[in-house]
């Protein structure tokens, strides 16, 4: 079985705060994580992918991941939020190997406020 | 180079009427996904194209969805007697599945609304 929660659907920060967007998910296999974001009327953008080399993955727009697997967690974070991050954020699994099985969260809206 | 690509970019259409919705992938991408995005909802999947395999196709809501992948390259999804309820935006997306890379790349995107 496999899923992904992203616990909050929407996360209202201040501009120059931090964000934090969270995601557990469940996996009977070694899973690949990747977040997801999507801009109001844009197409869905790779922000970053954890695939089982380091725990710490950095990505785009200063955003980061970290995963924890005791946690079964893959939390965004960002350490100063600006207007251009107000968008809705996914956290996907993709099941490792082989036969590939897609699972999006159902996303999280974020605003960033002045 | 060029991303994944989706026609037409809107579509309206009378309930009844079928529909097709064709993706291109991006060149060399083996694996070829559909999803549906309704209002305020998150990504459901629709069907995933690996290669020669035969599709998953798990996440289709009813018979009248259907998907070929033409040549391992072009994709159409088809809608038969459309329903208001398929009004969504309908995403596809392609990767390097099987050769160590898992990420997808989206198209723009289908709109599609049924009067």
């Amino acid at each position: 079985a496999q899923s992904v929660t992203q616990l909050d659907s929407h996360v209202s920060v201040s501009e120059g705060t931090p964000v934090l967007l969270r995601c557990n998910y469940s996996s009977s296999y070694s899973p690949s994580l990747f977040w997801y974001v999507q801009h109001p009327n844009k197409g869905l953008q790779l922000l970053l992918k954890y695939t089982s080399a380091a725990t710490l993955v950095k990505g785009i727009n200063g955003f980061e991941a970290e995963f924890k697997k005791s946690e079964t967690s893959f939390h965004l974070t960002k350490p100063s939020a600006h207007m251009s991050d107000a968008a809705e954020y996914f956290c996907v699994v993709i099941r490792s190997g082989g036969y590939q099985k897609v699972t999006f969260g159902i996303g999280t809206k974020l605003q960033v406020i002045p | 180079g060029a991303g994944v690509s989706q026609s037409p970019s809107n579509k309206v259409t009378e309930k009844g009427k079928d529909v097709e919705l064709r993706c291109d992938p991006i060149s060399g991408h083996t694996a070829l996904y559909w999803y549906r995005q309704s209002l305020g909802q998150g990504l459901e999947f629709l069907i995933y194209f690996q290669g020669n395999s035969a599709p998953d196709k798990s996440g289709l809501p009813s018979d009248r969805f259907s998907a070929e992948r033409t040549g391992g390259s072009v994709s159409t999804l088809t809608i038969q007697r459309t329903q208001q309820e398929d009004s969504a935006v309908y995403l596809c997306a392609s990767s390097l599945a099987g050769q160590g890379t898992y990420e997808q790349y989206f198209g723009p995107g289908t709109r599609l609304t049924v009067t």
